[in-house]
This record gives C-alpha cells, sequence and structure tokens, in this order.
C-alpha cells in the first residue's frame, strides 16, 4: 500500500535556528514529489515540485531534495513569517498522496 | 488575478440537509478536485474531474456528489448520506491529470454540523 510519513508532526525553532523536515514515502512508480505550505485556515501554497532522486530545488530560505525513498525541506535561519503547516504529497498511479504535515512554529 | 475561489467560508449543516459547496477557478485548467482535510491526516480525495461533463470517485466518495457542467466550476453536494460531515474541504486544479503539473488550491470552506 503507497504510504507518505512526514516527521516530525511538529518543530519548534528559533529564529535563525536552521532545521530540516522529513516526508519518506512508500509508493510504486514515483512521477512527482510536491511540498506545499499552508497557513491556518487557507488552502496549500505550492513550493516545489522534485521529479527525480538528485533533484534539488531553492526558493529563499528553502530548499528541497530527493532521494529514491525521501524527500527533506531545509529551512535555513528562518524568520517568524516561515511558520506553518509544510505538507508533502506524491504523485503516482494518477493520484496525489499527502502525508499529515510538519507544523512549523519560528519564534524571534 | 487567476486562481480559485472557494465559497462560502464557514457552512454549517443541519441535520437531514443537503449542502452545496462552490468551486470555480479562472486558471484555464482542465483538471479540478475536491479534498477533506481532518485534524491530523493527510488531504483525502472525494471526487475528481479531467474535463467537462466527466467526473471520477476518489477513495472517500460516499456522501457526496459532484457535477462538472462548465470548466471553470466544479461544485461539490455534501449529502445527508455522510455522517460525518464536518471537515475543512479544499478544491484544487491542475492544467491536467496526466502531466503531473503541480495542483493549485483554494482558501478552503469549513463545514459544520449544527
Amino acid at each position: 500500500e503507497d504510504q507518505v510519513t512526514q516527521s516530525p508532526e511538529a518543530l519548534r525553532l528559533q529564529e535563525g535556528e536552521s532545521s530540516s523536515l522529513n516526508c519518506s514515502y512508500t509508493v510504486s512508480g514515483l512521477r512527482g514529489l510536491f511540498w506545499y505550505r499552508q497557513d491556518p485556515g487557507k488552502g496549500p501554497e505550492f513550493l516545489f515540485t522534485l521529479y527525480s532522486a538528485g533533484e534539488e530545488k531553492e526558493k529563499e530560505r528553502l530548499k528541497a531534495t530527493l532521494t529514491k525513498k525521501e524527500s527533506f525541506l531545509h529551512i535555513t535561519a528562518p524568520k517568524p513569517e516561515d511558520s506553518a503547516t509544510y505538507l508533502c504529497a506524491v504523485q503516482a498511479r494518477g493520484k496525489l498522496q499527502f502525508g499529515a504535515g510538519t507544523q512549523v512554529v519560528v519564534t524571534p | 488575478d487567476g486562481g480559485i475561489t472557494q465559497s462560502p467560508k464557514y457552512l454549517f449543516r443541519k441535520e437531514g440537509q443537503n449542502v452545496t459547496l462552490s468551486c470555480e477557478q479562472n486558471l484555464n485548467h482542465d483538471a479540478m478536485y475536491w479534498y477533506r482535510q481532518d485534524p491530523g491526516q493527510g488531504l483525502r480525495l472525494i471526487y475528481y474531474s479531467q474535463i467537462v461533463n466527466d467526473f471520477q470517485k476518489g477513495d472517500i466518495a460516499e456522501g457526496y456528489s459532484v457535477s462538472r457542467e462548465k470548466k471553470e466550476s466544479f461544485p461539490l453536494t455534501v449529502t445527508s448520506a455522510q455522517k460525518n460531515p464536518t471537515a475543512f474541504y479544499l478544491c484544487a486544479s491542475s492544467i491536467d491529470t496526466r502531466k503531473d503539473q503541480p495542483q493549485h488550491f483554494g482558501d478552503g470552506t469549513r463545514l459544520s454540523i449544527l
């Protein structure tokens, strides 16, 4: 059965304290892995797509990487405005399967 | 601005009542989707549509119905058969379902039971 697991469930960081979020997956025929950011009461906002192992994408303080079994979202020197829930989703066999998300809180 | 508009933002349902959630997109996307989000769980697919006048059931379609009469619109009806409707409902669209393009989301409708 296809599974997408995100860890940790929650992460509390001091401003400037870099960290990484993990998304591990067991799917057949990966077609793409997507990262989203979701603010409370809002819909997910698309961040990155990764298609093959070894691929990396960057946007401001965020960097996403992909291996054959997992993806990492690295947050470098986070600011309070980076506080959000980060969702990982895997496209396989025509469907998008989401993890439960990692809630990140960055304190000043 | 191009985007996806969901309305209303909050909705309350009485026992035995059907309610309809609106989703409109002006991105000229062929594919549209409905998801349900519950605390601590990943988004779950309710229905999706690849083209006008065609739609397919997702993983949790029971108690829901949809229509796709126009490319821009994909309303979701939560029927009285859905016994646990309280959730955050998200509509999304993508260029199509075959090109592995990202889905883009609206800002959701929160449905509660009176």
